[in-house]
């Protein structure tokens, strides 16, 4: 079985300075690694995803993720914060070698003071 | 190449009536996944359907939901005699095939409120 864990439910940045949303996965196979941005009211848009090649993916707007498996860890980091970044982030696991159902971490809020 | 559509956006019903959500997915898609999302929460996988068929229906509940994904025309899901506990926003994604890691592109969402 597999699932994911947010570290952190809330996570308040200046404008400018660095982003760290943790994120831990635990899956009995290799598994695919996604983060996907929600705006309020919005859908969800792609961010990254990691699928078994380059342990460093990088993504849209600037942000990048590492998988390390030793940790079992997929942190998603952006080295400078922008207004436009408050949303909310989840990050996603599934299985590489099954098919269909997500599974999505509870989320963590972005808040981006000036 | 437009992306996943769903209608409508907004949706609301009384206690007891009955809702219909629709979702076309992306062109050249036939693999559609529909997810609940319960306020301050993640987003909880429900259906998963290819053309005709129901691959995956483990997140449904028992009763009262149901999906299709008819040969022509837009996948819905069905919720009869909604309840309160219904209000969410639902969300349809789609692929163009499943395995690996295949993305999912999802659709802009439903927000159903029930009365």
């Amino acid at each position: 079985a597999q699932s994911v864990t947010q570290l952190d439910s809330h996570v308040s940045v200046s404008e400018g300075t660095p982003v760290l949303l943790r994120c831990n996965y635990s899956s009995s196979y290799s598994p695919s690694l996604f983060w996907y941005v929600q705006h309020p009211n919005k859908g969800l848009q792609l961010l990254l995803k990691y699928t078994s090649a380059a342990t460093l993916v990088k993504g849209i707007n600037g942000f990048e993720a590492e998988f390390k498996k030793s940790e079992t860890s997929f942190h998603l980091t952006k080295p400078s914060a922008h207004m436009s970044d408050a949303a909310e982030y989840f990050c996603v696991v599934k299985p590489t070698d099954s098919w269909g159902k997500l599974q999505f971490g509870a989320g963590t809020q972005v808040v981006v003071t000036p | 190449n437009a992306g996943v559509m769903q209608n409508p956006r907004h949706l609301v019903r009384r206690r007891g009536q009955e809702a219909r959500l629709r979702c076309s997915p992306m062109k050249g898609h036939s693999h559609v996944y529909w997810y609940r999302q319960l306020p301050e929460e993640g987003l909880k996988f429900m259906v998963y359907l290819q053309k005709e068929n129901i691959i995956d229906e483990s997140g449904m509940p028992k009763e009262r939901f149901s999906a299709e994904f008819p040969k022509e025309g837009p996948s819905i899901l069905r919720i009869q005699q909604v309840v309160r506990g219904d209000s969410a926003a639902y969300f349809c994604a789609s692929s163009p095939q499943d395995r690996g890691g295949e993305t999912q592109y999802f659709g802009p969402g439903t927000r159903l409120l029930v009365l």
